[in-house]
């Protein structure tokens, strides 16, 4: 069955780095995009932007510009979510997620989501 | 960005019919989602293109509506239903509602 499996919560303090994974199982990888929201403790989702996992192209949403990098290790079946010069406001639950077969919409499947607190 | 408006949290009583309301300030067409979100886990998808019984999702859940008026039905509502509800849009970038909280009596 298909899965995606994040990395474990984060701490760090503002001003550093971190890099969440993302890995697929039971599909072809580069069959689907890969999504990612963001959900601050009892607020809704916002939609980060999306990988394409068959050539590596990126869009980002908006908000999610100049710190936010998605990315591929595709030997690996694995995404990756790099946030650079953590801020307060990136405290959140961070999921990816993917569509049905070739279409990335509606969120059909998600990771278990990745926690990061960002305190000093 | 296309604005979501969902109703405010909804209390019900197991065995009742509840309806979620999701408002967006234009057209999306049929291009909107459900989705239901219990503490701690991931989002699960119920509805999509407005109508569609996600597979696996237990009948009593139900979507209808198009262009800017949608809304999710429980019929009828049991305790595992206690949960936020959110309604999602994809005509442009995907956006969600703030959720609809949804407490049982």
């Amino acid at each position: 069955q298909i899965q995606l499996v994040q990395s474990g919560p984060e701490v760090k303090k503002p001003g550093e780095s971190v890099k969440i994974s993302c890995k697929a199982s039971g599909y072809t990888f580069t069959q689907a995009g890969m999504q990612w929201l963001k959900q601050a403790q009892g607020k809704s989702l916002k939609w980060m932007g999306w990988i394409n996992t068959n050539t590596g192209k990126t869009t980002y949403a908006a908000d999610f510009t100049g710190r936010f990098v998605f990315s591929l290790e595709t030997s690996a079946s694995t995404a990756y979510l790099q946030i650079t010069n953590l801020k307060n406001e990136d405290m959140a639950t961070y999921f990816c997620a993917r569509g049905y077969h070739g279409y990335n919409y509606p969120f059909a499947y998600w990771g278990q989501g990745t926690l990061v607190t960002v305190s000093s | 960005d296309t604005v979501l408006t969902q109703s405010p949290a909804l209390a019900v009583s197991p065995g009742e019919r509840v309806t979620i309301s999701c408002r967006a300030s234009e057209s999306v067409s049929q291009r909107m989602y459900w989705y239901q979100q219990k503490p701690g886990q991931h989002p699960k998808l119920l509805i999509y293109a407005a109508s569609n019984l996600e597979s696996g999702v237990p009948a009593r859940f139900s979507g209808s509506g198009s262009g800017t008026d949608f809304t999710l039905t429980i019929d009828p509502v049991e305790a595992n239903d206690t949960a936020t509800y959110f309604c999602q849009q994809s005509w442009n970038d995907p956006t969600f509602g703030a959720g609809t909280k949804l407490e049982l009596k």
